[in-house]
Parts: structure tokens; C-alpha cells; sequence
């Protein structure tokens, strides 16, 4: 009973270095998002997917780039890392956005940046 | 602006009942959640509420008044194991999850 898996689960990288984060999801939603977790700070969306084929920008958007090719896979890229960029990623999916339908999160990914 | 506040920190022992509220003032309202997260883990659902009033769901209990942009989580005979951050979220008129920075909680014994 996997739910969401994240790759990988620590990385550390140099600034300008590229890497891409990996989400896979077996509940079959259509609604996959990336976050980034900062202390003291509350959950920021980065970008999300309302199905397959499908990406829009959220809060904090700059930095990062996103691909959803199969509905179960949701990939985060960034193109050249900076230091502001070490956080926790947290990927998240749901059936729908409306009524009752809760997020359900990956365990993180913790990225620093040097 | 969107803005979601809650307590930074807040002690309680182990078997006593602690009260975590909840103020936000977002751009429409289409319900919100609270989420449980021990440290180094991902938040876990535990409530959602749409409309005013209590719902109850074993130990845990969750308030919602619209017309203040209120909520409450209550959690009743505390255990140790309920050590953790709690984080509310409201979806607003978007349905994008608009979070709060969480309460942590701790249970002395």
C-alpha cells in the first residue's frame, strides 16, 4: 500500500547543479502538487496538476519546473540550484479539490543546496 | 493578503485535553483541514469542516465558525504519541490549499 512515494528521500547539491525530484502516486488521483516546507514557515505550493498533460504555477513557482507525462508521476526539476532553494519538498496528491477530499502527502524530500 | 494563524507552541500532559485554534482571513472559503505531522514525517489528514459546528472523531474533534474565521482542533486524553505539529488549511475560492505554519504540541508526562 505504497500512496505517494518520493525519490529521493536526501540530496545534497552544489549551487547551479540541476536535479529533478520524482512523485509517483498508485491511488489513481488527478490532482498531484509539489510543495516546499520552510521552519516557520506554513506549506508553500509550488506548482500542481489538475490531470495528465496538465501543470500550473502556484505561490512560489520561480526556480522550478514541472512535467506530469503519466497521471501517476508528477516530476519536479530544478534548472540551476541556488542555497534559498534547501527545504524540505513535499509532494501531495487527491481525488479532487471539492468536498472532503484530502491531500495525501509523500515523506519528503530533503534538499540542500551548498 | 491570504493569512492563516495559529500558536507557534503549546504544552499540555499526558492525559489532559489541549485546544489549538485556528484565525483566517482568506479570499472565499470552500472548507478547511487539519493535518497532523510528527517531526521528520509528512502531514497525515485528520478533519475537515465546511460547515459551522463540531465534528467529533474519537479522541480528536474539530470546530469551524465561518462568520469569525475560527477553528479549533480539541484533542482529549492526551498521549504521548500526539506529540507533533498540527497544521490547519483552508481552501479558498480557488480550491488551492492556503496553509497555516502549525502548532507544535508537546506532551509531558
Amino acid at each position: 500500500n505504497a500512496g505517494v512515494t518520493q525519490t529521493p528521500k536526501f540530496r545534497v547539491l552544489k549551487t547551479g547543479q540541476s536535479m529533478t525530484l520524482l512523485c509517483a502516486q498508485d491511488m489513481n488521483h488527478e490532482y498531484m502538487y509539489w510543495y516546499r516546507q520552510d521552519p516557520g514557515m506554513g506549506l508553500r505550493l509550488i506548482h500542481y496538476s489538475v490531470g495528465e498533460g496538465t501543470t500550473a504555477k502556484g505561490e512560489v513557482p520561480d526556480g522550478y519546473n514541472v512535467s506530469r507525462l503519466k497521471k501517476q508521476n508528477f516530476l519536479l526539476g530544478l534548472e540551476s540550484a541556488a542555497p534559498s532553494q534547501t527545504s524540505v519538498y513535499f509532494c501531495a496528491s487527491s481525488s479532487g479539490t471539492g468536498d472532503h477530499q484530502p491531500q495525501h502527502f509523500g515523506d519528503g524530500t530533503r534538499l540542500s543546496i551548498l | 493578503g491570504q493569512n492563516i494563524d495559529q500558536p507557534t507552541e503549546m504544552t499540555a500532559t499526558e492525559g489532559a485535553i489541549v485546544q489549538i485554534n485556528c484565525t483566517y482571513q482568506t479570499s472565499g472559503f470552500n472548507g478547511l483541514f487539519w493535518y497532523q505531522q510528527h517531526a521528520g514525517e509528512a502531514p497525515t489528514f485528520l478533519s475537515y469542516n465546511v460547515l459551522d459546528g463540531l465534528e467529533e472523531k474519537g479522541r480528536f474533534s474539530s470546530f469551524l465558525s465561518r462568520s469569525k474565521g475560527y477553528s479549533y482542533l480539541l484533542l482529549k486524553e492526551l498521549q504521548m504519541k500526539d506529540s507533533a505539529s498540527y497544521l490547519c488549511a483552508v481552501l479558498d475560492s480557488n480550491y488551492q490549499l492556503i496553509w497555516g505554519a502549525g502548532t507544535k504540541l508537546i506532551i509531558k508526562p
